[in-house]
């Protein structure tokens, strides 16, 4: 399979752990990104990656997320101190830089549950 | 900042019928991307198609058309002859150029096809 992966599918975590996921892209993508998606919505856009930088965050990634890219390969977004608020799916994306507009691929996700 | 409304939340029909799903965005930027994916109760988004602002031409592939207008900005998907298998959550999706890796997704409406 050479789509996005993620890891978990599923994690289920009680308030105040942390969680770690991980996301692998397409292999020749050198952009990633993170979403977070909850009931009845569509994706939310948390940050991006371009190779191992992180380019931009959105105000929803609070001080408790951080992601990173390290070889700018796979990424992981760790969510400290959850809370139950933090229940949702996590999607990976990822896409080619070469054209300004190229689609985004995404992953199966992450669904979270914090109880 | 760029918005997409669809205004359907949910739509139900009967197997051969054919749907359309309604799709309206706000931008303030001349050159941007609007896109439509599919998300089956398997949860990973399916990317169905991308249109650049500056390509007003229809498309059909085959069950599938869509039909952009700037005029109204509306960016509206229609399935001929509905098939159980259509049944999914159907987002729509813009992105501006200034800015192409904010991808901003509508609620998305749930489409189910009834034998």
């Amino acid at each position: 399979d050479t789509g996005v992966s993620q890891d978990p599918r599923h994690k289920i975590t009680k308030r105040g752990q942390n969680v770690t996921f991980r996301c692998d892209p397409i292999s020749e993508h050198n952009r990633l990104y993170w979403y977070r998606q909850t009931l009845g919505q569509g994706p939310e856009f948390l940050t991006y990656f371009q190779n191992e930088a992180q380019l931009e965050k959105s105000r929803l990634l609070s001080d408790r997320f951080s992601a990173e890219r390290p070889k700018g390969s796979f990424s992981t977004l760790e969510i400290q101190r959850t809370e139950q608020g933090d229940s949702a799916m996590y999607l990976c994306a990822s896409r080619s830089g070469v054209s300004s507009y190229n689609e985004q691929f995404f992953g199966p996700g992450t669904r979270l549950t914090v109880l | 900042a760029q918005k997409v409304t669809q205004a359907q939340t949910e739509i139900s029909v009967v197997e051969k019928e054919d749907v359309t799903l309604d799709c309206v965005y706000e931008t303030r930027d001349t050159t941007y991307y609007l896109f439509w994916y599919k998300q089956p109760p398997s949860g990973e988004l399916v990317f169905l198609i991308r249109r650049n602002s500056f390509d007003e031409q229809n498309e059909i592939s085959g069950r599938y058309s869509w039909n952009f207008q700037k005029s109204t900005s509306s960016f509206n998907f229609t399935i001929t002859a509905s098939q159980v298998v259509d049944s999914a959550v159907y987002f729509c999706a813009l992105s501006e150029a200034w800015n192409n890796n904010d991808m901003r997704f509508g609620a998305g409406t749930r489409l189910t096809v009834k034998p």
